[in-house]
């Protein structure tokens, strides 16, 4: 069965940067995107980014272009989430959800596996 | 960005009740729509796409509907373990997606 299983827990200082990682396991992983979304306390869920994982091919949020980096390393079927400059606002549950789609375009992205999220706390 | 807005943000209901949730996007996104179910303190559970196809393993008493800005969830008979938050996804601007920002079902 599909599993996505994310690293620990975080607790970040003001300006640091933070990564979270995602397994994957049960598919193929090069054949779907990984997206990563997250969801600050008692708001609305928040996508980040995408890898297109065959690739590498990243596209990110405008709101945190130039801050985060998604990557992955195919040989352990795991993606990356890099956010740097943190800030309380920062202070979030992080997840990756395996993206996949329906339309011979491959684009329009449905997320239908979801990693159990990372809290990641941003405190001085 | 296109914004999405669910109504109501929160609903009281019992049991056996039908419910709908409504979803509405700021510009036509044709049919590109998809729901989800949160509990607390877990991941997101994805229950339909394209608007009214439902995922594999999601009960049939789930149901969407809708094209272009105005969707709807409907539960048709509401069982103990439906009681959550639900969000809608609009991935029509790709990569751009976005979230409602949810309805949370609470047991009347």
């Amino acid at each position: 069965q599909v599993q996505l299983v994310q690293s620990g827990a975080e607790v970040k200082k003001p300006g640091a940067s933070m990564q979270v990682s995602c397994k994957a396991s049960g598919y193929i992983f090069s054949r779907y995107a990984m997206h990563w979304v997250r969801q600050a306390p008692g708001q609305r869920l928040e996508w980040m980014g995408w890898i297109n994982v065959g690739n590498g091919n990243t596209e990110y949020s405008q709101k945190f272009q130039g801050r985060v980096t998604i990557s992955r390393n195919t040989s352990a079927s795991t993606a990356y989430m890099e956010l740097s400059s943190l800030a309380s606002e920062d202070t979030a549950v992080y997840y990756c959800a395996r993206g996949d789609y329906y339309d011979p375009s491959g684009s329009h992205h449905h997320f239908d596996y979801w990693g159990q999220g990372t809290l990641v706390t941003v405190s001085s | 960005d296109i914004q999405m807005t669910q109504s109501p943000s929160s609903l009281s209901a019992s049991v056996g009740d039908r419910v709908t949730i409504t979803c509405r996007a700021s510009q036509s996104i044709s049919k590109y729509l998809n729901w989800y179910q949160q509990k607390p303190g877990k991941a997101p559970k994805f229950l339909i796409y394209a608007a009214s196809r439902l995922q594999r393993g999601v009960p049939s008493r789930f149901s969407g509907s809708g094209s272009g800005t105005d969707f709807t969830l409907t539960i048709s008979s509401l069982q103990p373990e439906d009681f959550a938050t639900y969000y809608c996804q609009q991935s029509y601007s790709s990569p751009a997606y976005t979230f409602g920002q949810g309805t949370k079902l609470e047991i009347k």
